[in-house]
């Protein structure tokens, strides 16, 4: 059974730093990853996916990369912003039956100090 | 009304009421999904419907009724729950599970109180 875990649960960071947000998962068979962003009592916002043949994705501030055969990823977030404060979670998909569940981590609440 | 919407928002029911939350989405996309989220727990899927069918049922109990009209909508019907149901439940679609890239978008969920 597939587990996601992200490190650290919770990191404060002051305003305009860079910082890494990191994601695991126990079966590197995944047809890809996924990385959303959820604030508070809201639902989810898709920040990047990136496929099992792909390294990394870029999005304006974020980068995201994916090492499949040691299980990791990682969000790279820069030029950290007060607006960036969030909940990040981490989701794999499966590459076998039922490819399509995604499998959270339970997240890593960011917090931007102004 | 753009990308997957959900309602009500808010709902507080009893544990002998009947209710139905609706999920719709506008994205021409073939899958969508039931979550649960609960309180220091990570995200889990309870259906999967792929064009209308439902495709996955994750051990979810009896007292949580899916159903899919079409591949736009999407309800939950519940009835006798118990308070440890309470919880965010979150929809979701996506173009189409057998590609790679199959992105799920998710609403903005139904922050469910069971008294």
């Amino acid at each position: 059974k597939q587990e996601v875990t992200q490190i650290p649960a919770a990191l404060s960071v002051p305003e305009g730093e860079n910082l890494v947000l990191n994601c695991s998962f126990t079966d590197s068979a995944i047809y890809n990853l996924q990385w959303f962003r959820q604030d508070p009592g809201k639902g989810l916002t898709s920040l990047l996916l990136i496929q099992s043949s792909q390294r990394e994705q870029t999005s304006g501030r974020l980068n995201a990369s994916l090492d499949k055969s040691s299980g990791r990823s990682t969000l790279y977030i820069a030029a950290s912003q007060p607006g960036d404060s969030a909940t990040y979670l981490c989701a794999v998909t499966g590459s076998g039956a039922g490819s399509y569940q995604l499998t959270f981590g339970k997240g890593t609440k960011l917090s931007v100090i102004p | 009304e753009t990308g997957v919407t959900q309602t009500p928002r808010h709902l507080v029911m009893g544990m002998t009421n009947k209710k139905s939350l609706k999920c719709e989405q506008h994205l021409g996309h073939n899958a969508m999904y039931w979550y649960k989220q609960s309180a220091k727990k990570p995200l889990e899927l309870m259906f999967v419907y792929n064009f209308k069918e439902q495709t996955e049922n994750n051990s979810v109990p009896s007292r949580f009724s899916p159903e899919c009209p079409n591949s736009s909508h999407l309800f939950l019907h519940l009835h006798t729950l118990q308070p440890e149901d309470s919880a965010l439940y979150l929809c979701a679609s996506s173009p189409n599970p057998a590609s790679l890239y199959n992105e799920q978008f998710f609403g903005p969920g139904t922050r469910l109180t069971v008294l």
